[in-house]
């Protein structure tokens, strides 16, 4: 199993540009995360699925921001237009959606918004 | 609201033990987890614990939770400079506290 797979790992882009990232969970795993981590505010979740269905977004901080989950081994967060005040760590993991079950993590993918 | 809290750092002389703190509000949490950070790499699941657990033993680890004052602790015994990293405590994997960077002195 090669894990929840994340890309880019890296992404610098400049302010105003969309900003797409990309979440393979793993296979099987029927909740998916998008987490954002940054020195200030440690680790955020920003929105959870379960079976592709969006279940709480109160984490998204702005409408600038978009999650989606259009199959079971995909899911994207968009920033259209990115800030500066974006660049962070952002994760992505999946867990078997069982209580009790821990999450996988993806390597996340580092964006730098200049 | 729901948070979990812990404290930014923690300082340890290698072979000694590390206690990394946290405390949170909600009662109903059913388990509650460790992750691991290290650098530059994502979180890995270290240890969980079950609300009706007072302590849990996994090696060099072990898990106290205090349910009457809602608190969790993670005790690393024999600390080694592999233990460098920032740990996060959360309730059911969807309240998180902020990570407790361990960093290990020489």
């Amino acid at each position: 199993d090669a894990g929840v797979i994340q890309s880019p790992r890296h992404e610098v882009t400049e302010m105003g540009q969309e900003v797409t990232l990309r979440c393979k969970p793993i296979s099987g795993h029927n909740s998916l995360f998008w987490y954002r981590q940054t020195m200030m505010r440690g680790l955020e979740l920003l929105i959870y699925f379960n079976n592709n269905v969006p279940i709480d977004d109160s984490g998204m901080p702005e409408d600038r921001f978009s999650a989606k989950m259009p199959n079971a081994s995909f899911s994207t967060l968009k920033i259209q237009p990115s800030e500066p005040r974006d660049s962070a760590v952002y994760f992505c993991a999946s867990s078997l959606g069982r209580v009790g079950h821990g999450y996988t993590f993806g390597s996340g993918t580092r964006l730098t918004v200049v | 609201g729901e948070d979990v809290e812990q404290s930014l750092f923690l300082s340890v002389r290698e072979g000694d033990s590390s206690v990394i703190n946290c405390t949170y509000t909600d009662s109903s949490s059913t388990y509650l987890y460790w992750y691991k950070q290290e650098p530059g790499a994502g979180l890995q699941l270290l240890t969980y614990i079950f609300s009706n657990m007072d302590m849990k033993q996994d090696q060099r680890l072990t898990v106290l939770l205090n349910k009457k004052d809602k608190h969790l602790s993670l005790r690393i015994a024999d600390t080694q400079t592999g233990d460098s990293a920032i740990y996060f405590c959360a309730e059911a994997g969807l309240i998180w506290g902020a990570g407790t960077k361990l960093i290990i002195k020489p």
